[in-house]
């Protein structure tokens, strides 16, 4: 158990569109959705926490007008990259705290955005 | 606020031979400790955790990793790897609650040679 996905896997859009970013719980209920950003040959960035039902916290320097996060339910969460630059290009991935263990964290296959 | 430091970003290593990967933090409070394998392109898979209790902790694929409070480490050790081990790793903290904020290490990159 503990399987957390993400769609798409891939994704390239141009300049200034926005895309969005599902992160689901596939047979859990997660009380908690992290969503990280990782550049080539890096570590990974917290780059906010989310709540089921309530606003997403953000990290020190990381826009929240730009990075929208919703957390609908119990089992999904949502990542849209506003007016997209291509320096928004990177490896998103997020996670899921699973209700009882919230001392664990269990990660999605990550999403590869390109902006061209 | 915590800090790992992941000493080795690269570690080649022959297979069937030992590998040890050190991963050192630091922290005002009690800590959770994990190790997380990442294979290219994908997310990250928990190989292990340090909870509490016995300090040695044994994981998936063989792995096991020692929690020296100490020393402040948690390195983690396979006596044989594979082909298959050729993979990232990272080693990450939180604090001792539930919903806490993972801290990773900068990552090893494991590279097994025939």
């Amino acid at each position: 158990g503990a399987v957390v996905s993400q769609h798409p896997s891939r994704v390239i859009c141009k300049s200034g569109t926005s895309v969005k970013i599902e992160c689901r719980s596939l047979d859990f209920q997660a009380t908690t959705m992290f969503w990280y950003r990782q550049f080539p040959k890096k570590s990974l960035m917290l780059m906010a926490t989310s709540n089921e039902g309530s606003k997403a916290t953000y990290e020190q320097g990381v826009e929240k007008d730009k990075f929208l996060i919703n957390h609908a339910s119990l089992t999904l969460s949502t990542l849209t990259v506003t007016s997209a630059h291509p320096e928004d290009s990177s490896f998103y991935i997020c996670s899921a705290n699973r209700w009882g263990e919230g001392d664990t964290q269990y990660f999605g296959p990550g999403t590869r955005l390109t902006v061209l | 606020a915590q800090s790992v430091t992941q000493l080795d970003s690269q570690v080649p290593v022959f297979e069937e031979a030992p590998v040890e990967l050190r991963c050192n933090y630091s922290s005002s409070v009690s800590v959770y400790l994990f190790w997380y394998v990442q294979y290219p392109n994908q997310g990250l898979q928990l190989l292990l955790k340090y909870l509490s209790g016995s300090t040695l902790v044994k994981g998936i694929n063989g792995f096991e990793a020692e929690f020296n409070k100490s020393q402040t480490s948690f390195h983690l050790r396979k006596p044989s790897v594979h082909i298959s081990d050729t993979a990232e790793y990272f080693c990450a903290v939180s604090k001792k609650a539930a919903g806490n904020k993972l801290t990773f290490g900068g990552g090893t990159r494991v590279l097994v040679k025939p």
